[in-house]
Formats: structure tokens, sequence, C-alpha cells
């Protein structure tokens, strides 16, 4: 079945500092990936997907690139912000799933100024 | 992008009451999900709602306890049946959103007490 690993949390940086929040998945075939960021007392935003390999989704600064051979979609943003401060899910779909998400456990970013 | 309308957005309940969440969608999608997000925890998938079929659900949810209705394509609820304090969680729906990924309700926080 499919399952996806993020690394665990929290992670602390100071503001302008790079980040990577690393993701792995298992899936069969070729799943659709995402990131998804759920700030303080708000829902779940999607940050930025990917639907094939070597596609490099980007948002707000933050990128993330499929990488088929590695089964990763790790998360990066060059220099945070105190306002990045949240949790964020890495995701994963496809046909085996019946096209739900499925969710990383999820990692706390904490920016501190 | 779909904006999905989700109520109550919390609620206190009785242990052994039943409480009915309800999602409106303003465009026709196909496929919605429910979720559970436990305090802290990742979003588990409770079942998979598609317009005319019954729902899916996923190993550790029972139809007695969370039966969902969808009697159309912009419209779907959740109960949450006899209920215990280990039911106490954010209860989300969530469509397909054609080109825009997947999109979320703003959530149920549901304490029972």
């Amino acid at each position: 079945g499919n399952s996806v690993t993020q690394m665990e949390g929290p992670v602390t940086l100071s503001e302008e500092a790079f980040l990577t929040i690393n993701c792995t998945y298992t899936a069969t075939g070729y799943p659709s990936l995402f990131w998804y960021v759920q700030y303080p007392g708000e829902g779940l935003q999607l940050l930025l997907k990917a639907t094939k390999a070597d596609d490099k989704g980007s948002n707000k600064g933050f990128e993330a690139t499929y990488r088929k051979e590695t089964t990763s979609f790790h998360l990066e943003k060059g220099s945070v912000q105190v306002s990045d401060s949240a949790v964020y899910f890495c995701a994963l779909s496809n046909s085996n799933s019946g096209y739900a998400l499925n969710f990383g456990k999820g990692t706390s970013l904490l920016v501190t100024p | 992008s779909a904006v999905i309308s989700q109520k109550p957005s919390r609620d206190i309940c009785q242990r052994g009451t039943s409480l009915t969440i309800q999602c409106q969608v303003d465009s026709q999608v196909t496929m919605m999900f429910w979720y559970r997000q436990q305090p802290g925890q990742s979003l588990t998938l409770i079942a998979t709602a598609n317009q005319g079929s019954e729902a899916t659900y996923e190993s550790g949810f029972v139809i007695d306890k969370f039966p969902i209705s969808r009697p159309n394509l912009t419209f779907s609820t959740l109960t949450v049946s006899n209920m215990s304090p280990e039911d106490s969680s954010i209860y989300l729906c969530s469509v397909v959103d054609r080109g825009h990924g997947y999109t979320f309700g703003s959530g149920t926080r549901l304490t029972v007490v």
C-alpha cells in the first residue's frame, strides 16, 4: 500500500535560514505528490504539488522536486520567515488509494526572529 | 478553486450522543473524502463518499459508527454516532478540485465530554 515518511520534528530555525523537510514515499505506479501547510489555528492549505517525475512544484518561495529514482519530494526554502511557522504535511494520491490523499505524520516548523 | 462550507466549526457533545457534520461545496464534484485529525496527529482517511454509490470505509472505521450521506454532487454529511471521548478530534471533508489539487473544509473541532 501507499505510505509517506517525513522527517521528525519539531524543526527550529532562525529567520533567513535555509529549510529542508525530507519526504519519501512508497507507492505503485506514478502518484501525484503534494505539500500541505497548516498554520496555527487554521485549516489545511495546498502549498505545492507535482504530478509527474522531475516536475518541480513551487509557491511562496517553497520548492519541491518529484524524484522518481529516489522516491522523494523534499520541501525546501532558501530563507524562512517567522510567518512560515506551521505544520507541513507531505502527501500522495494515486488510483490505489481511490485518489484519496495519504499523509505523512507532519513536521512542525518554528522560525524564531 | 472550489470553496467548501463545513458546519459546525466546533461542538462539545455528551458521550453517547451523535453529531452530524455537513459539507457544502460551491461546485459539483465527484470525489469527496472524510478525514479525522486527532490532536497533534496527521490526517487519517475515514471514508470516500462518491455520489451515486455507497461510501467506502477504511480499515478501522465502520458505517454504524460513521454513517455518511452523499445525496448530490455538492453536499455530504458525516455522522459521528454514540460518541465517546476517544472521538474527540478534528473532522475534515475534502474534494478533488481539478487543476488545484485537493481542497479542504475548515474542519469541525469535536470535543466529547
